[in-house]
């Protein structure tokens, strides 16, 4: 089955600096590949995704990257604003039996200190 | 997106006793899924209902354990059976959406705690 691992476990910073998380995964078929972010006591919120016909997608302060040859993907955050803190988690898809299922890594605690 | 409901939102619960979860949808969906969270973790697929048919369980849960219904296409239950303290967790219901499907959102979660 698919394995993903994400790193930094934690990443701290200062407000206004970039972060930059990153993913990578083992199963080629995967072709779907999302960001969630996660507020403490608060539902995975999808932030952003990309899908493998993509190298990079941007929306405002957010950018992920995709390189599909090397099987890593990477979360890009710049201009970190306090209300950025929580825990980000990445995941790659696989159609699987009809659906689409996710495998997720183990998620990046995200602190920028005012 | 979708908007998601659960209920209930958190219960304490009775070692050996069970529970059941419900997850409300305001559209209908085909694929519904069911995860479990423990607590500073990572999230875990328990099985996915797709209306009509049993659930797919992913490796290390069984339907003895996690019974699931889907009568339709806005509604699905998760049931916690014989519970035990390492069943403690917080348990999501997600739905496919999207042109393609492949995008899931959460419902808001339910917090578990086994005593």
């Amino acid at each position: 089955g698919e394995n993903v691992e994400q790193h930094p476990s934690t990443l701290s910073v200062q407000e206004g600096d970039s972060a930059v998380i990153k993913c990578t995964y083992s199963d080629s078929a995967s072709n779907y590949f999302p960001w969630y972010k996660q507020e403490l006591g608060k539902r995975p919120q999808l932030i952003i995704d990309i899908r493998s016909n993509v190298g990079e997608k941007k929306d405002q302060r957010i950018a992920v990257t995709l390189n599909k040859t090397a099987k890593h993907f990477s979360l890009h955050i710049t201009e970190t604003q306090p209300e950025d803190s929580a825990v980000y988690f990445c995941a790659a898809s696989t159609l699987s039996g009809g659906s689409y299922i996710p495998t997720f890594g183990r998620g990046t605690s995200l602190i920028v200190h005012p | 997106s979708a908007v998601i409901s659960q209920k209930p939102s958190r219960d304490i619960c009775q070692r050996g006793t069970s529970l059941t979860i419900q997850c409300q949808v305001d559209s209908q969906v085909t694929m519904m899924f069911w995860y479990r969270q423990q607590p500073g973790q990572s999230l875990t697929l328990i099985a996915t209902a797709n209306q009509g048919s049993e659930a797919t369980y992913e490796s290390g849960f069984v339907i003895d354990k996690f019974p699931i219904s889907r009568p339709n296409l806005t509604f699905s239950t998760l049931t916690v059976s014989n519970m035990s303290p390492e069943d403690s967790s917080i348990y999501l219901c997600s739905v496919g959406a999207g042109s393609r499907t492949d995008t899931q959102y959460f419902g808001p979660g339910t917090r578990l705690t086994v005593l």
